[in-house]
């Protein structure tokens, strides 16, 4: 079947500006992750969202960055007023989680976005 | 503060010999160790993980072991292969939390 996904592959956009990366999870997964990994750097946890219940959001950097997760699917995450510290490469991933240890549910990840901010 | 940390970025291995990637940790409430490996442009793919309750797990080529006492744990490849060419991902994750904590990543190169 169809693996996550995530689009754009590649962003750049000029300081200041807002930006929208999507992520598209497996079909059936309740558990969608986002994560940055700036360079050298190991994946940094940003949101996690479980079905229904409110999203994690202590890993946003500030309060420039949101997500949303529509009909417990499709998942975007914006960065208002982009900074040169927002370049990194975006990562989401998604798992079956239904209270399982997340040591033992597998998380799926997408290519992720490669964002720029010039 | 790393509560993950892999010292090595890099290490080079010759073709069929044995590939050891370390990674420390300072948590002991970490209860699950887990190896991500990722190739360039694709996102890490899940490749073997181990409880804390056990000491070695082992998946074809594939062996992890953890030390508890020394909070170590390793992740040894025989014969290691060319396509084992990637960036290795150790990640740690607490029972109590649903967060995995990575450290920064170890590029392997096999030689031909």
């Amino acid at each position: 079947g169809a693996g996550v996904s995530q689009s754009p592959s590649n962003k750049v956009t000029e300081k200041g500006k807002d930006v929208e990366l999507r992520c598209d999870p497996i079909s059936g997964h309740t558990a969608l992750y986002w994560y940055r990994q700036s360079l050298g750097q190991g994946l940094e946890f940003l949101i996690y969202f479980q079905g229904n219940s409110a999203p994690d959001k202590s890993g946003l950097p500030s309060d420039r960055f949101s997500a949303e997760r529509t009909g417990g699917s499709v998942s975007t995450l914006t960065i208002q007023r982009t900074q040169q510290e927002d370049s990194a490469v975006y990562l989401c991933a998604s798992s079956l989680l239904a209270g399982a240890h997340v040591g033992t549910d597998t998380q799926y990840f997408g290519p992720g976005t490669r964002l720029t901010v010039l | 503060d790393q509560q993950v940390k892999q010292n090595s970025p890099s290490l080079s291995v010759q073709e069929g010999r044995i590939s050891i990637l370390n990674c420390d940790y300072t948590n002991s409430m970490f209860d699950y160790f887990l190896w991500y490996k990722k190739y360039p442009a694709e996102g890490p793919t899940f490749l073997i993980s181990i409880s804390s309750i056990k000491d070695k797990n082992e998946d074809g080529r594939f062996t992890v072991f953890l030390n508890k006492s020394a909070k170590h744990l390793s992740l040894h490849i025989v014969p290691s292969q060319p396509g084992d060419s990637a960036v290795y991902f150790c990640a740690a994750s607490a029972k109590s939390n649903y967060q995995l904590i990575w450290g920064a990543g170890t590029k392997l190169i096999i030689k031909p």
